[in-house]
């Protein structure tokens, strides 16, 4: 079966621009998770989305980054006036109920991003 | 100091052998720890967790937790090359996904 897709698979821009990332995650699943992993560094969550409650933002590094999930299934990160410091690959996860972690987050394959 | 430390490695064992993975932590709150294998290029999957200490066993993966030294490890047993990965620590005070800290990830070879 389909598992959580990202797109682009890699993106290449230069320090100033928007880009946007998105994710399809399982038909199904509640919950949306975004992560951000740095070369050498764990995941860092970004941002919370369970089904049409408010998101949880509390792991936006600045106003820069913002997330949209619409009709409850794609979502899509921004990331706008692009810093160097953003480049990381950006993970997508999502989970089928309300429990958190407990039940099982299916990660995407990530986008890798690059600011030049 | 981060919350959670974890060798980047790389580790790199024969086929066959016992390995050790291991994470220190520093926050006494944490209840829920939990073990991610990554391939190269694809995203975490979760192959374990535990509440609080003790041992939680799921055919050659033991994961083991110690909170009074805030110390937790993962242990393959037979090891085999399609055990190499790099594998993540996790764990959290909440039963709630948004709250996780990660560690950075050792990098597992496991030889022919």
């Amino acid at each position: 079966g389909a598992g959580v897709s990202q797109s682009p698979s890699n993106k290449v821009t230069e320090k100033g621009k928007d880009v946007e990332l998105r994710c399809d995650p399982i038909s199904g699943h509640t919950a949306l998770y975004w992560y951000r992993q740095s070369l050498g560094q764990g995941l860092e969550f970004l941002i919370y989305f369970q089904g049409n409650s408010a998101p949880d933002k509390s792991g936006l590094p600045s106003d820069r980054f913002s997330a949209e999930r619409t009709g409850g299934s794609v979502s899509t990160l921004t990331i706008q006036r692009t810093q160097q410091e953003d480049s990381a690959v950006y993970l997508c996860a999502s989970s089928a109920a309300r429990r958190g972690f407990e039940e099982t987050q299916y990660f995407g394959p990530g986008t890798r991003l690059l600011v030049l | 100091q981060k919350e959670v430390e974890q060798d980047p490695g790389p580790l790199s064992v024969p086929e066959g052998a016992i390995v050790s993975l291991n994470c220190t932590y520093s926050n006494s709150a944490f209840q829920y720890f939990m073990w991610y294998r990554q391939y190269s290029r694809k995203g975490p999957e979760l192959l374990m967790y535990t509440y609080s200490s003790g041992n939680k066993e799921d055919g050659r993966f033991t994961a083991q937790v110690d909170k009074s030294s805030k110390y937790i490890s993962l242990f393959i047993r037979d090891s085999q090359p399609s055990d190499s990965a790099t594998y993540l620590c996790a764990m959290t005070p909440y039963s709630s996904a948004s709250k996780i800290i990660f560690g950075s990830g050792t990098r597992l070879s496991i030889r022919p």
